[in-house]
Formats: C-alpha cells, sequence, structure tokens
C-alpha cells in the first residue's frame, strides 16, 4: 500500500520569495507522483505529475518538484510566491496499474503568501 | 467541453435524511471516481465505477452509502440516513477508458453539510 506525507499543514512565505512544499511518500512499486492546487470552495487543479520520465517536472504557474527516489521526496518549488499562489496543494501517489487507477493523498499543505 | 460537472454544490440535510450527489463525467470519460474530503483532512478515495459496473469501492463506508453510474444520465453517491460525521466535501472525477491516474479530471465537489 502507498502514502504519503505532507511535513507542514500551513506554509507561509513572503510575495516574491521561494515556496518550497515537502512531499514523502512511501510505495513498494514504482510510484506516479502527483501535485494538486485547490483554491477556495473549488475542486482541485492539476499542477504537475511524475509518471518516470524525468525526474525533474515542471508544471504550470511556475511550478516544479523533482522527484528523489532516494530520499523517496517529491517536493513542490517555485522560485518567486504571487499572491495568486495562495490555496492549498496536495501530494498524491498512485501505483499507476491499469485497474489501480486511486489516488492516496496528503493531508494538504495550506499556503499564505505575505504581501 | 464542460469539464466534470457535480451537482448540487452545497447541500444541507437533517440527521436521518438521504442525501443524493450527481457526477457527470467530462465527455468521452467513462470511468468515475468519488472522493470524500473531511475538514482538514486530504481527498479519501471512495469507490471507482465504469458504466454499470463498480470496480473497486474499497473506500466506501459498508453501510448506508451506495454508488451507482447508469448506462445513461449521471453517476450518483447515495447516503442513507445521514449523521453529522457524514458533513464533508464529495469529489467527483472522470478519466477515459484505461487511462489510469494520471488524466483524472476532477469537479468542484459537493458540499454536504448534516444539521
Amino acid at each position: 500500500a502507498q502514502s504519503v506525507t505532507q511535513l507542514g499543514s500551513h506554509v507561509s512565505v513572503s510575495e516574491g520569495a521561494l515556496v518550497l512544499l515537502r512531499c514523502n511518500y512511501s510505495s513498494s512499486v514504482p510510484p506516479y507522483l502527483f501535485w494538486y492546487v485547490q483554491y477556495p470552495n473549488q475542486g482541485l487543479q492539476l499542477l504537475l505529475k511524475y509518471t518516470s520520465a524525468a525526474t525533474l517536472v515542471k508544471g504550470i504557474n511556475g511550478f516544479e518538484a523533482e522527484f528523489k527516489k532516494s530520499e523517496t521526496s517529491f517536493h513542490l518549488t517555485k522560485p518567486s510566491a504571487h499572491m495568486s499562489d495562495a490555496a492549498e496543494y496536495f501530494c498524491a501517489v498512485s501505483v499507476g496499474n491499469f485497474g489501480n487507477e486511486k489516488l492516496t493523498f496528503g493531508t494538504g499543505t495550506r499556503l499564505t503568501i505575505i504581501p | 467541453n464542460a469539464g466534470v460537472m457535480q451537482n448540487p454544490r452545497h447541500l444541507v440535510r437533517r440527521r436521518g435524511q438521504e442525501a443524493r450527489l450527481r457526477c457527470s463525467p467530462m465527455k468521452g470519460h467513462s470511468h468515475v471516481y468519488w472522493y470524500r474530503q473531511l475538514p482538514e483532512e486530504g481527498l479519501k478515495f471512495m469507490v471507482y465505477l465504469q458504466k454499470e459496473n463498480i470496480i473497486d469501492e474499497s473506500g466506501m463506508p459498508k453501510e448506508r452509502f451506495s454508488a451507482e453510474f447508469p448506462k445513461e444520465g449521471p453517476s450518483i453517491l447515495r447516503i442513507q440516513q445521514v449523521v453529522r460525521g457524514d458533513s464533508a466535501a464529495y469529489f467527483c472525477a472522470s478519466s477515459p477508458q484505461g487511462a489510469g491516474a494520471n488524466v483524472l479530471t476532477f469537479g468542484a465537489g459537493s458540499r454536504l453539510t448534516v444539521l
């Protein structure tokens, strides 16, 4: 069974500063990894995904994440925070096999941007 | 091309009543997934359906909850005799046949409040 741990339920950064949201996973088979963003009262929007190709994955809105197998991590970063980045971010894992499309989500990290 | 449509967006029920949540997948998508998000938690998988077929219901509570995806019409998540602990956001996602989790599209969710 797979699992995801997101360190830090709340993260605050100043506008223009680096954003770093941490995610560690556990999986007995090579995983697919995802970051989703959720704005207030909205559904989840896919930011980026790792599906065993390049370990550095670039997503929308300037976000990227690096898959590090040795550290079982998939941290999300953005060089310069913008006010519009304020939202809740979820890391998720799937084993990716056909017929097993279940995603296992972390508990989320609420990102606040300080003007 | 409309996305995943969920209704109602907000539903209020008293304890003991029934709640019905509907999900219309994206055009061309034949797989539907339901997830539940309890307050301050991540999304938890409930059930995965194809047309007229439940593929995986390992995340569904054993009692009071049921789901269907008929040949015609939306997928329905039904909660009988609701209790306060059922208050949550229920998200539906869809994918094309055989595509796996890496092409899931989420709806905006249905927020159930049980008084």
